[in-house]
């Protein structure tokens, strides 16, 4: 089975110019999790969907950043206008979830992005 | 909300060698707890995971450790190869929240 995919793996922009991230979660996962990974901060929780509806968005950073999931296999992470200090590595990862917690999260290979 | 720390944050070895990576968190309605390595330039894997009704558990010459009372768990690695050197992140789920630790960067020297 395919993992989580994401796109674009690598993007370099300049400061204020938009940025999409995409993901495609493993087929049948029902929840969805976007994470950003720096050295200093670690791996953040950005936003957490549950059957395409935002559950938790209280790590999203500032409204220059949005998430959507129009559907089951397809979600967005935009940064509108980009800074420098959005550089890191963002990932996306799904997994099986039922009521309750106690499910594996797996994670893509990531967008590693890079604001000049 | 949870706090997950971790310690070492780097840990060296010599191959054949075992490592101790250990954490430890703050809330205990947390209830499963993962392990993930992460290889360079790749996003983090499951290794080895562990709930909250279990005490201990080993797969090959990885194993976890739990002590829900003193809200602490530990991956052992045992006779370790420079194929283990990576970042191994634990974590806690709250309420199918993650909260990870800070990593801790394994080298295997051979």
């Amino acid at each position: 089975d395919a993992g989580v995919i994401q796109s674009p793996r690598h993007e370099v922009t300049e400061m204020g110019q938009e940025v999409t991230l995409r993901c495609k979660p493993i087929s049948g996962h029902n929840s969805l999790f976007w994470y950003r990974q720096t050295m200093m901060r670690g791996l953040e929780l950005l936003i957490y969907f549950n059957n395409n509806v935002p559950i938790d968005d209280s790590g999203m950073p500032e409204d220059r950043f949005s998430a959507k999931m129009p559907n089951a296999s397809f979600s967005t992470l935009k940064i509108q206008p980009s800074e420098p200090r959005d550089s890191a590595v963002y990932f996306c990862a799904s997994s099986l979830s039922p009521q309750g917690s106690g499910n594996t999260i797996y994670f893509g290979e990531g967008s590693w992005l890079t604001v000049v | 909300g949870e706090n997950v720390e971790q310690h070492p944050s780097t840990l060296s070895v010599q191959e054949g060698d075992s490592a101790v990576i250990k954490c430890t968190y703050s809330d205990s309605a947390s209830n499963y707890f993962p392990w993930y390595k992460q290889e360079l330039g790749k996003g983090p894997q499951l290794i080895i995971d562990i709930r909250s009704n279990v005490g201990e558990k080993k797969d090959q010459r990885i194993a976890v450790t739990l002590n829900k009372t003193a809200k602490h768990f530990s991956l052992h690695i045992t006779e370790t190869q420079p194929e283990d050197s990576a970042v191994y992140f634990c974590a806690a789920d709250n309420f199918n929240k993650f909260y990870f630790g800070s990593g801790t960067k394994l080298n295997v020297k051979p």
